[in-house]
C-alpha cells in the first residue's frame, strides 16, 4: 500500500535562510507525487507534482522538489524563504492505478519563517 | 475558473444532531473527492465521485455518513447523529477527469460538535 512519512513535524528557519521539508514514501505500484500547502484556514493549494520525465520538478513561489527513487524521497526546497512562505506543508502520494485515484496525505510540516 | 466552493465555511452543533454541507466543484470537472482533516494531521480520504457515481468509499466513513452527487455537479455529506469526534475540517476536492492527477481543493467547512 502507498503511504507518506513527513519527517519533520515543525520546522522553523530565519527568513532569507535555505529550507528543506522532508518527504519519504512508499508505493508498490506507480508513483505519482504531490506537494500542497495549507495556509491557516484555508484549503490546500497545489505547489508542484512530479507524474514521469525528469526528476526536479519546479513550483510556485520558488519551490522545487527532487524525485529519488533509490532513496524514496520526495523532498521539497526553497533556497531563500519569505515570511510569506509560513505555512503547513503536505506531501502526497497517489494511491492506485488510476488517474483519477485518491491522495494519501503525509501528516504535514509546519513551516515557520521568523524575520 | 471560480474555484471549489464550499458552503458553510464553519458549522458548530450539538451532538447528535445531523449536519449537511455543500461541495460546489469547478465547472465541467467530473470527480469530486471528500477529505477529512482532524487537528495537526494531513486530510484521510472519504469518498468519490466520478459524475453522479460513487466509485469508493473509506472505512471512515460509517453508516452516520452519506455522500451524494445527484446531478454530477455539487454534492452533499451528511453527517446523522453527529459525535464530539466528527470535529474537523472537511475538504471537498474536484478534478477534471481522465488523464488528470490533480485535485483542486475548497476552503473546507470546519465542523464541531459541542
Amino acid at each position: 500500500a502507498q503511504s507518506v512519512t513527513q519527517l519533520d513535524s515543525q520546522v522553523p528557519v530565519f527568513e532569507e535562510a535555505p529550507v528543506e521539508l522532508r518527504c519519504n514514501y512508499s508505493s508498490s505500484v506507480s508513483v505519482y507525487l504531490f506537494w500542497y500547502v495549507q495556509y491557516p484556514n484555508q484549503g490546500l493549494q497545489l505547489l508542484l507534482k512530479y507524474l514521469s520525465g525528469s526528476t526536479l520538478v519546479k513550483g510556485i513561489n520558488g519551490f522545487e522538489a527532487e524525485f529519488n527513487k533509490s532513496q524514496t524521497s520526495f523532498h521539497l526546497r526553497k533556497p531563500s524563504v519569505h515570511i510569506s512562505d509560513t505555512a503547513e506543508y503536505f506531501c502526497a502520494v497517489r494511491v492506485g492505478e488510476t488517474s483519477g485515484s485518491r491522495l494519501t496525505f503525509g501528516e504535514g510540516t509546519q513551516l515557520t519563517v521568523n524575520p | 475558473d471560480t474555484g471549489v466552493s464550499q458552503d458553510p465555511r464553519h458549522k458548530i452543533t450539538k451532538r447528535g444532531q445531523n449536519v449537511t454541507f455543500r461541495c460546489d466543484p469547478i465547472s465541467e470537472h467530473n470527480r469530486l473527492y471528500w477529505y477529512r482533516q482532524t487537528l495537526g494531521q494531513g486530510p484521510e480520504f472519504l469518498t468519490y465521485f466520478q459524475n453522479e457515481a460513487q466509485l469508493e468509499k473509506s472505512r471512515l466513513l460509517s453508516d452516520r455518513f452519506s455522500a451524494e452527487r445527484p446531478k454530477g455537479s455539487f454534492s452533499t455529506l451528511e453527517i446523522q447523529r453527529t459525535e464530539q469526534g466528527d470535529s474537523a475540517m472537511y475538504l471537498c476536492a474536484s478534478s477534471p477527469g481522465v488523464g488528470s492527477n490533480i485535485q483542486y481543493f475548497g476552503a473546507g467547512t470546519r465542523l464541531s460538535v459541542l
